[in-house]
């Protein structure tokens, strides 16, 4: 079964780090391009960040631009993204997600992660 | 404010046939292709439509999107009770980002 289960979600307070993990299953998971979006509570999805199948080029959101790291080991078969910095308005459920054919179009998800930037 | 503009909500009742619209500009709809998302309360968005009109395979062929100019648009026909949830339009910009719409919540009367 093709399948993304994401990990390292928790409460952080304001000015912390977390590292997430995105395990990948059921698939050739080097030959995938990959993102991670995220989701406020009550509201809509936001993009963060995008890595190529060999992790040579990377992408970010202005808003996590200098705070954010995505990084890939195609060996463990697993996604990550380093954050720093963090904020109130990081609070969220954080998804990973596998880019469908090099369409850009997002075919699998992972259930989520919730973190929760507080004091 | 999301770059790409949904209507918050949309409604019909079952059997009805229902369209989503979803407006951005010249450096994201206008170049680049559309693609649709439902998201069911409590669970992981699911991807609905890719290149503006393509349906992954065991989406239902109710489910049918488009495209012209800087607009796409997203119709369902048959609606059904289970087709309530939110509905995402989203496109890659010029400027390497992908984009969102704020979504539709779709209410099956």
């Amino acid at each position: 079964e093709v399948q993304l289960v994401e990990s390292g979600g928790g409460l952080v307070q304001p000015g912390g780090s977390l590292r997430l993990s995105c395990a990948a299953s059921g698939f050739t998971f080097s030959s995938y391009e990959m993102n991670w979006v995220r989701q406020a509570p009550g509201k809509g999805l936001e993009w963060v960040s995008y890595i190529s199948s060999s992790g040579s080029t990377i992408y970010y959101a202005d808003s996590v631009k200098g705070r954010f790291t995505i990084s890939r080991d195609n060996a463990k078969n697993s996604l990550y993204l380093q954050m720093n910095s963090l904020r109130a308005e990081d609070t969220a459920v954080y998804y990973c997600a596998r880019d469908y054919l090099r369409t850009g179009a997002f075919d699998i998800w992972g259930q989520g992660t919730m973190v929760t930037v507080s004091s | 404010q999301s770059v790409l503009t949904q209507p918050p909500s949309a409604s019909g009742t079952p059997g009805q046939r229902v369209t989503i619209s979803c407006s951005g500009s010249s450096s994201n709809i206008g170049s680049n292709t559309v693609n649709w998302y439902q998201q069911l309360p409590g669970t992981a968005p699911k991807l609905l439509i890719y290149s503006n009109n393509q349906r992954p395979s065991g989406v239902p062929d109710r489910f049918s999107g488009s495209k012209s100019g800087t607009s796409a648009s997203l119709a369902i026909s048959g609606l059904q009770s289970e087709d309530e949830a939110d509905y995402y339009c989203a496109a890659w910009d010029d400027s390497l980002n992908a984009l969102f719409g704020g979504g539709t919540k779709l209410t099956v009367l």
